[in-house]
């Protein structure tokens, strides 16, 4: 069965302390990889696609990272503003059906 | 660009009531989709139009959920009756075709009492 696993579930840092939040996933044939910025009582905002292993991505203090069973978001020196619920989905070949994670729950602390 | 617009933002309704929400997707966009986002959880995914067809409702409660995009431009999607744990919000996307970025709107925030 398809399924993505986001870890972890909540996370605090201090402002300016760089980390990164995992996105494990098993599909049938992956066709894009996805993260999503969801502030609260907002829908999902798209950050990245990412396509195929070894593929990365910027944007801002962002970076996406691919491998084949798992994708990293990096986050350098995060400011507070970054604070938000960080979403990823996999997109399989077989259907086009897209799955999310449950998320990470992003805190930066001034 | 406009995007994914969404109505009504929040309603609260009586467990066994009706409830019908409205999704406009981005001018151009062929597919269109709605999921079902739980409190703490990531969106689940309902229902898939590609133009004016069902492209996956495997998801989709049959028995109390209904949606339409008649003209293949908007959609609604229904809730009769509700139940308590119908309480989520219900997010709408589209994106160019099927497999493309998906672009979502606000939501709406459904509370069943």
């Amino acid at each position: 069965e398809d399924q993505v696993t986001q870890s972890p579930e909540a996370l605090r840092l201090q402002e300016g302390e760089s980390s990164s939040l995992n996105c494990s996933y098993t599909v049938s044939g992956l066709r894009g990889l996805f993260w999503y910025r969801q502030d609260p009582g907002k829908g999902p905002e798209f950050l990245f696609t990412l396509y195929s292993a070894g593929e990365e991505k910027e944007k801002e203090r962002l970076k996406a990272t691919l491998t084949k069973k798992e994708s990293f978001l990096h986050i350098t020196a995060p400011k507070p503003e970054d604070s938000a619920t960080y979403l990823c989905a996999a997109l399989n070949t077989g259907g086009f059906k897209t799955i999310f994670g449950a998320g990470t729950r992003l805190f930066v602390k001034a | 660009e406009a995007g994914v617009a969404q109505s009504p933002r929040y309603k609260i309704i009586e467990k066994r009531q009706s409830v019908a929400f409205w999704c406009n997707p981005i001018s151009g966009h062929a597919t269109l989709y709605w999921y079902q986002q739980i409190l703490g959880q990531g969106p689940k995914l309902l229902i898939q139009f590609q133009n004016n067809g069902v492209v996956d409702d495997s998801q989709l409660p049959k028995d109390r959920f209904s949606a339409e995009r008649l003209k293949g431009v908007d959609s609604t999607l229904k809730i009769q009756p509700a139940k308590l744990e119908d309480s989520a919000v219900y997010l709408c996307a589209s994106s160019f075709s099927s497999g493309e970025t998906q672009y979502f709107g606000p939501g709406t925030r459904l509370l069943v009492l």
